[in-house]
Formats: structure tokens, C-alpha cells, sequence
């Protein structure tokens, strides 16, 4: 079964510094989304991405961060000066349809120091 | 505004019981109503979903929810839980307007021999 695959799965990075989380949705889907997950905590909504183009996004998702589809398959999500607080699990998700179930992949750690 | 409450943090269940997990939520739209699954250190997995038609769902690994709009819950089942079942489980709920996810905070269920 096809999945939603999310590189690296964990990513060290010093305060201040820019990172880059890679996700590569399942192919054929047409809606992305971002969602962070703050240990112990529940899962919060980001951002989500259609026809290459922010569809919505939450109050988390202000100007530090920022999505991208560089090419057919890839979508990235960058932080661009990280703070202790970015410190959480990433997911990424996506789906074929905005009212079908999004498939999320495994998440990408990111621990800032 | 939406809202998802999972009402218990923490199920401790022996093994072969049934257990229930409870989830309420609250909106002023029509939503869609989902439980995912998440074993240590993996991403969010789909148990099952409520889109519309009948009220009770059957999910994946003997997992069912049912839907109650007068009580608005959603709360997940299964006659006879196995070891395997260990892991969080967190409800969510869609806007049928909107493409993002509103999570619970997550129930940890530990399954005990």
C-alpha cells in the first residue's frame, strides 16, 4: 500500500538556525498537509496546501514558517530561524480528496538545542 | 470552533477485556469523525471513519466507533483487546467545510497480560 514517507526522522539543529523537513505524499493525492505534535501533547493542525497554494493555515504557522512544492513530489516544510519551542514531532499527511481520510507518515523529530 | 475531548488520558485494560475509549466533540458544523492509531515512534494510522450513512463503523484490527449526533461522541470499541493493541489512539473530527484536522489529546491504552 502506498505511504506518505517523511525524511530525515529525526533532526538535530541548533537555535536560530534554518531546517528543512522533507515529506513525499502518496502519489496521486492532491491535498497536503502539516501537523506538529509537542511531546505529550495532542496533534495540532498547521497548515494544509492545494493546487500549489496555502489552503488554510493555523495561528502556529506564522511567518517563521513556510511550505513548498519544489517539484511533483516533494513537499517541504521550512522553519526559518528555529526556537526551543519548534522542538516537536512533524507529520505530514496528505489524501486524495479534502473530505477523505489523510494518510500521515511517521513524523520527523526535531529537537533544537 | 471545534473542539475534540478525549475524556481519559490513560486505559489500562487486561488482556481479552473489552474496552471503550471515549470521544466528544463539539461543533457548529457538520463534520467527519475519524480514529487513528499511533504505535511507539511511528506516524498516525487509520483505524476507521464516519463520513455518513450508518452510525456505527467497523475499523481496522476488530475496532468499532459509533457515531451519536445527539450526544455528539464518537467513542471506539472492541469486544476483546490484545496485547498488540498497546499504543495512543487519538479521535479527530473534520469540518465537512474545511480540510483540517482538529485532534484529541490522545488516549494511551496499555493492554495487560
Amino acid at each position: 500500500e502506498p505511504e506518505v514517507t517523511q525524511t530525515p526522522s529525526h533532526q538535530v539543529t541548533q537555535m536560530g538556525q534554518e531546517v528543512i523537513l522533507r515529506c513525499v505524499p502518496i502519489s496521486n493525492h492532491l491535498y497536503f498537509y502539516w501537523y506538529r505534535q509537542i511531546l505529550g501533547q495532542k496533534v495540532e493542525f498547521l497548515v494544509s496546501f492545494y493546487n500549489n497554494e496555502i489552503s488554510e493555515k493555523s495561528e502556529i504557522f506564522d511567518d517563521q514558517f513556510s511550505v513548498e512544492r519544489p517539484d511533483g513530489s516533494n513537499f517541504t516544510l521550512k522553519i526559518r530561524s528555529t526556537k526551543l519551542e519548534d522542538s516537536a514531532m512533524y507529520f505530514c499527511a496528505s489524501c486524495l480528496d479534502s473530505n477523505q481520510p489523510q494518510h500521515f507518515g511517521d513524523g520527523t523529530r526535531l529537537s533544537i538545542l | 470552533a471545534q473542539s475534540v475531548t478525549q475524556l481519559d488520558s490513560q486505559v489500562p485494560v487486561f488482556e481479552e477485556a473489552p474496552v471503550e475509549l471515549r470521544c466528544n466533540y463539539s461543533s457548529s458544523v457538520s463534520v467527519y469523525l475519524f480514529w487513528y492509531v499511533q504505535y511507539p515512534n511511528q506516524g498516525l494510522q487509520l483505524l476507521l471513519k464516519y463520513l455518513s450513512g450508518s452510525t456505527l463503523v467497523k475499523g481496522i484490527n476488530g475496532f468499532e466507533a459509533e457515531f451519536n449526533k445527539s450526544q455528539t461522541s464518537f467513542h471506539l470499541r472492541k469486544p476483546s483487546v490484545h496485547i498488540s493493541d498497546t499504543a495512543e489512539y487519538f479521535c479527530a473530527v473534520q469540518k465537512n467545510t474545511g480540510n483540517q484536522f482538529y485532534f484529541g489529546t490522545g488516549t494511551s491504552l496499555t493492554v495487560i497480560p
